[in-house]
Formats: C-alpha cells, sequence, structure tokens
C-alpha cells in the first residue's frame, strides 16, 4: 500500500480562492519532503523541499508568497495555492525522503490534480 | 487493491538493448507514464502513453497495452549514463497517480 498519501486527489476551485494540499508519510517519519508540479508531457518540475521544522527552500523561479508550504511535523507537509490562478491547474505531487535504511528512499505520493476555475 | 508491477533490478550491457515490463491493475486507466531517476535527483519525463500501441523517441520507446494492463519501455543502443532507475506510474479513474516501485537497471561495460 501506499506510504506518502496527499489529499484530496482532485480539487476544483474557483479563481482568486486558496487551495490546501496535504502530503503524510504513514510508516516512517520523514525529515524531508518534496513539492513538484507535472506540466503536460514534461518532467516533473520541483518547486520546492520542506524540511520539518523549518522554511521551506524554494527553487527558482517559485513563487515562495503564492505557494506557502509548512512542514509542521515528521509526517505532514502541506501547500497552500494562495489566489489561484487557472494557470496554477497542474498536477501537484509530493514525495518523502525515508531516513531508515541507506536514507536514500523517496516515496512519492498519488498527486493532487487542481482546476482552477 | 491496486498494483503496479516492474521488476525490481536489470542488468544490461553497453550497446544493447532492455526491455522494461510494467503491468497494472488499477481502477480505471487515464494514462502511463515513464520516468528516469538517477539517485538522488527528481524523475525525468519519458513518455506518457494513453493509447494502445508504440512512441518512439530516439533511443527509448514506450508501449502500452490497454487491454492486458501491460507497458514496456524499450531502450536501445545503451549508454553508461541509461545506469537509473525506471519508474512507471498510473493515473487511474481517480486522477490519483499510481506509482511502481521501480527499476534499477546497471548497464555494464
Amino acid at each position: 500500500g501506499a506510504v506518502v498519501s496527499q489529499h484530496p486527489s482532485r480539487v476544483i476551485c474557483k479563481s482568486g480562492t486558496s487551495v490546501k494540499i496535504e502530503c503524510r508519510s504513514l510508516d516512517f517519519q520523514a525529515t524531508t519532503m518534496f513539492w513538484y508540479r507535472q506540466f503536460p508531457k514534461k518532467s516533473l518540475m520541483l518547486m520546492a523541499t520542506s524540511n520539518e521544522g523549518s522554511k521551506a527552500t524554494y527553487e527558482q523561479g517559485v513563487e515562495k508568497d503564492k505557494f506557502l508550504i509548512n512542514h509542521a511535523s515528521l509526517t505532514l507537509s502541506t501547500l497552500t495555492v494562495t489566489s489561484a490562478h487557472p494557470e496554477d491547474s497542474s498536477f501537484y505531487i509530493c514525495s518523502a525522503r525515508d531516513p531508515g535504511l541507506d536514507g536514500n528512499t523517496i516515496y512519492f505520493g498519488e498527486g493532487s490534480w487542481l482546476t482552477v476555475v | 487493491g491496486q498494483n503496479i508491477d516492474q521488476p525490481t533490478e536489470m542488468t544490461a550491457t553497453e550497446g544493447a538493448i532492455v526491455q522494461i515490463n510494467c503491468t497494472y491493475q488499477t481502477s480505471g486507466f487515464n494514462g502511463l507514464f515513464w520516468y528516469q531517476q538517477h539517485a538522488g535527483e527528481a524523475p525525468t519525463f519519458l513518455s506518457y502513453n494513453v493509447l494502445d500501441g508504440l512512441e518512439e523517441k530516439g533511443r527509448f520507446s514506450s508501449f502500452l497495452s490497454r487491454s492486458k494492463g501491460y507497458s514496456y519501455l524499450l531502450l536501445k543502443e545503451l549508454q553508461m549514463k541509461d545506469s537509473a532507475s525506471y519508474l512507471c506510474a498510473v493515473v487511474d479513474s481517480n486522477y490519483q497517480l499510481i506509482w511502481g516501485a521501480g527499476t534499477k537497471l546497471i548497464i555494464k561495460p
């Protein structure tokens, strides 16, 4: 079964509103989680790295004030898309690093489809 | 339940051809992705199949049979840099992405 779970799996929101996506590690404590955006027929684009208890590290070109990331606990990171616009419609995927074993195993969530109308 | 199966590890020789299979049982189907991932890096998109058949892109090709719940990724003229994990992922009827565990491909000289 899934070891990283995202919620909601699909969400439709109106322009100008905010929407929150949750990413949970189910079987391990993840000190580091990653947020990606999937553009059609393109690679996953890393948006930010979320570290528990500290501010997220954003990739170049990603608006920090628009994509708010909070990693409040070792099993939960949230991505809030603020003042959403239709161009924010996309597939958002999170992943979490399992510090156990070799510390290099990353598990992906099921993704969240966001449609802004 | 939903399930994606792909081999855990494969070994091939530089210059050869390798086929990585992926079988899936999911509630509905809205497409299948193949990604390449080098250790410590974000996955790189390779292909997206939603209709049956073969799609070719240079050295990489991807095949889909929806009736059989089966896909494969074909890599030709293997290069050492092709050593990586290859992830198969299916979008189900709820638009959830179901990930395979990945196939670690080892290329030997």
